[in-house]
């Protein structure tokens, strides 16, 4: 089946750093990819949506100067948290779908922790 | 707006009790709505789905009926086991082609499942 490798899993990073995190669907083309970010106990906040070659639409309250999407490819997006505070200590999932669109399903990635001391 | 409700956590449970997780959806359209589960430490994975009205999803012992006259998606299995132990989240697909949507998937707030031996 589908399959989308995250990475890193957790991340520690000083404060003021920037962190990426890479998405890579391995067995098919991720011409969407969703980007969500989840606090302890909570759901799954959508950051923002990514079509490959085109910039991120992000949601509301998200800053985009702060979280960069790349989707250069149809295989790799990634998320870069810029000038990390301690607030944007979260765990961050990405889905991607392929042209099937919901019929097909979404594959998440395993997730990564990031911690910001 | 779209927006997707479950019942509220934790729930506790014993060995081979019958497990019920009630959720229901508002959507304009016709969704493709969704159960995943999420395991300690780890990112979501798709445990069933469905497409229009009167489908059932199932997997693992696992099923829920899509009800749009209730608007319901309610998650049911007969005879739960430890090893089922996790988050499942409710979530819905808006339809693709109206208003510009990309169909991305909307979370219910997910219910912790303890299963006691």
């Amino acid at each position: 089946g589908a399959v989308v490798s995250q990475h890193p899993s957790w991340v520690i990073c000083k404060s003021g750093t920037s962190v990426k995190i890479e998405c890579r669907s391995l067995d098919f083309q991720a011409t969407t990819m969703f980007w969500y970010r989840q606090f302890p106990k909570q759901s799954l906040m959508l950051m923002a949506t990514s079509n490959e070659g085109s910039k991120a639409t992000y949601e509301q309250g998200v800053e985009k100067d702060k979280f960069l999407i790349n989707h250069a490819s149809l295989t790799l997006s990634t998320l870069t948290v810029t000038s990390a505070h301690p607030e944007d200590s979260s765990f961050y999932i990405c889905s991607a779908r392929d042209r099937g669109g919901a019929l097909k399903g979404y594959t998440f990635g395993s997730g990564t922790r990031l911690t910001v001391v | 707006g779209n927006s997707v409700t479950q019942m509220e956590g934790p729930v506790t449970l014993s060995e081979e009790a019958f497990l019920t997780i009630n959720c229901t959806y508002t959507a304009t359209g016709y969704p493709s709505l969704f159960w995943y589960v999420q395991y300690p430490g780890e990112g979501l994975q798709l445990l069933l789905k469905a497409t229009k009205a009167d489908d059932k999803g199932s997997n693992k012992g696992f099923e829920a009926t899509y009800r749009k006259e209730t608007t319901s998606f309610h998650l049911e299995k007969g005879s739960v086991q430890v090893s089922d132990s996790a988050v499942y989240f409710c979530a819905l697909s808006e339809a693709l082609g109206g208003g510009g949507s990309q169909g991305n998937l909307i979370f219910g707030k997910g219910t912790k499942l303890s299963v006691k031996p």
